[in-house]
């Protein structure tokens, strides 16, 4: 079975430019996580969907930064405009619904904002 | 955001030797998870714990669920190199989808 597939893989862009990071999750997993790994802070979670609708975007750092879950099989991360600081790993995991199963992990987008 | 306090932040050990690493948390959870991630990709599930006092093993792996339900432990038995990586316990408390992430321990083996 594939896993979370994210894209793109590596991003580079310019200080206030727009950024769309995109997942798609396992299939017949109803819950999608976005997080962000930098070395400061560890792995943080920014926002997580169940069946498409957003539950807590507690996380998210601030109104540059969206996401949308138009479906079951997509999501978009997108940070608009874009700072140095959002420099990070970013990672979209999924889950089959329920509290007791398990997030798997895409392979992570490594963004850099020059 | 709030996390685990992990322990060991980094380990390094020579081929062979047994590992020993634990999670520890203010709070009470009801799962405990232990990740594992290489460089360049995403954390990797090694191990689900779901009751108190639970022990698992998946091969050389083993993990415990504390009893008082804010820590856990993972041993890794006779290291080899493809062990190498950071470890990452992670905590789930009940009705709560959310996880709270442990800091990471990095195990590196000494030729």
């Amino acid at each position: 079975d594939a896993g979370v597939i994210q894209s793109p893989r590596h991003e580079v862009t310019e200080m206030g430019q727009e950024v769309t990071l995109r997942c798609k999750p396992i299939s017949g997993h109803n819950s999608l996580f976005w997080y962000r790994q930098t070395m400061m802070r560890g792995l943080e979670l920014l926002i997580y969907f169940n069946n498409n609708v957003p539950i807590d975007d507690s996380g998210m750092p601030e109104d540059r930064f969206s996401a949308k879950m138009p479906n079951a099989s997509f999501s978009t991360l997108k940070i608009q405009p874009s700072e140095p600081r959002d420099s990070a790993v970013y990672f979209c995991a999924s889950s089959r619904a329920g509290i007791t199963d398990t997030q798997y992990f895409g392979p992570g987008t490594r963004l850099t904002v020059l | 955001g709030q996390q685990l306090n992990q322990s060991p932040q980094s380990m390094f050990i020579q081929e062979g030797e047994d590992v020993s690493m634990n999670c520890t948390s203010s709070s009470i959870f009801n799962t405990w998870l232990w990740y594992k991630q290489d460089p360049g990709e995403g954390p990797v599930l090694l191990i689900a714990l779901y009751k108190a006092g639970e022990l698992t093993s998946n091969g050389r792996l083993t993990a415990q669920f504390g009893i008082t339900r804010k820590d856990s432990f993972l041993n890794i038995s006779a290291s080899i190199p493809s062990d190498v990586g950071i470890y990452f316990c992670a905590g789930r408390s009940r009705g709560n989808e959310k996880l709270t992430f442990g800091t990471g321990t990095r195990l590196t083996i000494i030729p």
